[in-house]
């Protein structure tokens, strides 16, 4: 699985859109970008997932470049309740494993 | 329909014991995986469950070990423990099923074990 490279840590103010970078310049053409957030010590939660087209649900957007070397989460009118570790995951859709490669994520704080 | 379970939800155990953490998966999902989370090295995959059979297994000392059940219910299980094993463990579900695809994954609230 292509390795992924985040910020460490991100500040939005309430209200603002939340836009979270990821790096996976080594991606191959059979592997999905994951989003997954982490609230304190709870199980990480699934955002939002997508091959090379822009996704959006109910959460957020999720934009991939055209070369798939980087993609962006989009939240787009950040909370409270949004301050989370955000993990960017690359993953093979040809290997039949549900193991996911965690890195260590982006910490975003949104503040009032 | 209701998410992934997992209990306990806290333990606190003595090294040198074990530990047996169990994780009930989303209806209809037939692959659970488990993970450990700590503040040193993050969260780590442990091993994956699919058809009462292990899948797939990561880096983890023998002492860690896993089993599925008929209906896809998962225990995992942390022989002898050490200080070091205390962690979140996570567990998650998806749909599984054989054939090139990328399921969704689900998680637990995880497990918080403390080894004294």
């Amino acid at each position: 699985d292509a390795k992924t490279t985040q910020p460490t840590s991100m500040d939005c103010a309430e209200g603002r859109a939340a836009n979270l970078p990821c790096n996976h310049s080594t991606i191959s053409g059979n592997e999905y970008v994951y989003w997954y957030r982490q609230i304190h010590s709870q199980g990480p939660q699934y955002i939002i997932h997508g091959l090379k087209n822009n996704e959006t649900n109910e959460m957020a957007s999720l934009i991939i470049t055209e070369d798939r070397k980087s993609s962006t989460l989009i939240l787009p009118h950040a909370t409270l309740r949004d301050t989370a570790v955000y993990y960017c995951i690359v993953r093979s859709r040809r290997v039949r494993t549900d193991k996911l490669i965690f890195g260590t994520g982006t910490r975003l704080q949104v503040f009032p | 329909k209701a998410g992934v379970t997992q209990t306990p939800r806290y333990l606190i155990k003595t090294r040198g014991q074990q530990v047996t953490l169990s994780c009930s998966p989303i209806s209809g999902h037939r692959s659970v995986s488990w993970y450990q989370q700590t503040p040193g090295q993050g969260l780590q995959f442990l091993f994956e469950y699919f058809s009462e059979t292990q899948r797939n297994k990561g880096n983890f000392p023998g002492r860690f070990s896993g089993r599925q059940f008929s209906n896809s219910r998962s225990e995992m299980n942390v022989s002898t423990l050490e200080l070091g094993d205390s962690a979140l463990y996570l567990c998650a579900s998806s749909l599984g099923g054989a054939g090139v695809s990328t399921d969704t994954q689900y998680f637990g609230p995880g497990t918080r074990l403390t080894v004294l």
